[in-house]
């Protein structure tokens, strides 16, 4: 199993331009969510996905879309970049909702709006 | 407000020495908390969970309600134990396993 994946690794974008980040698992995982991590900071939860055609936002969502069309994808959507969404976009899911179920992670991708 | 807080940025320690990685919480209800890690060019991956009461790596850590602390301790360091340590705080919160991270320490272990 390739477990969480991630593309692109890196990417820099301009200001106002848009994208997708890409996430896919094969664990068929009912659960999966976007994080975004600042320097220095935590992950802060931008949307998550409880599964296909059901997805919610979390504590960061703003300037940010996702969908969720089937089990395995997620992508997550930059409209209008800006530099504020600088960061290393990790993206997580997990076969339960338990508060004591263990998240997967991807290798995260590093974005940088200029 | 729940908030996870790890007030060591950086520890640094030399090989064979303890170490304890702070952590320290609040959240009124009953907590389930996790020790994550990520190792240099890794994804960020579980360590442990306090429920579990198990000892990873050599590492373990204590679930302690009356300081709401929940340190990560390993009483003698490896090279290999070098990696950004998160601790998480999980909550059910909407039908979902919401993750609540600290900013994460760095431990570098020294030859």
């Amino acid at each position: 199993n390739a477990g969480v994946t991630q593309t692109p690794k890196f990417r820099i974008l301009k200001i106002g331009q848009s994208m997708t980040l890409q996430c896919t698992q094969d664990m068929n995982h009912n659960y999966m969510y976007w994080y975004r991590q600042d320097p220095g900071m935590g992950l802060k939860l931008i949307y998550y996905s409880v599964g296909a055609g059901i997805t919610d936002k979390g504590e960061v969502p703003n300037g940010y879309n996702v969908s969720r069309s089937t089990t395995e994808d997620f992508p997550l959507r930059l409209e209008l970049a800006a530099p504020s969404q600088t960061s290393v976009y990790f993206c997580a899911s997990s076969y339960l909702a338990g508060s004591t179920d263990t998240q997967y992670f991807g290798p995260g991708t590093r974005l940088t709006v200029l | 407000a729940q908030r996870v807080t790890q007030p060591e940025k950086l520890l640094s320690v030399f090989k064979g020495a303890p170490v304890e990685l702070k952590c320290n919480y609040s959240y009124s209800g009953s907590p389930e908390l996790f020790w994550y890690v990520q190792y240099s060019r890794q994804r960020l991956q579980l360590l442990l969970r306090h429920i579990s009461r198990e000892s990873i790596k050599g590492f373990t850590a204590d679930l302690n309600k009356g300081e709401t602390s929940f340190h990560l301790k390993k009483p003698f360091a490896q090279e290999e134990d070098s990696a950004m340590y998160y601790c998480a705080l999980s909550l059910l919160s909407g039908g979902y396993n919401k993750l609540i991270f600290g900013a994460g320490t760095r431990l570098a272990v020294h030859p």
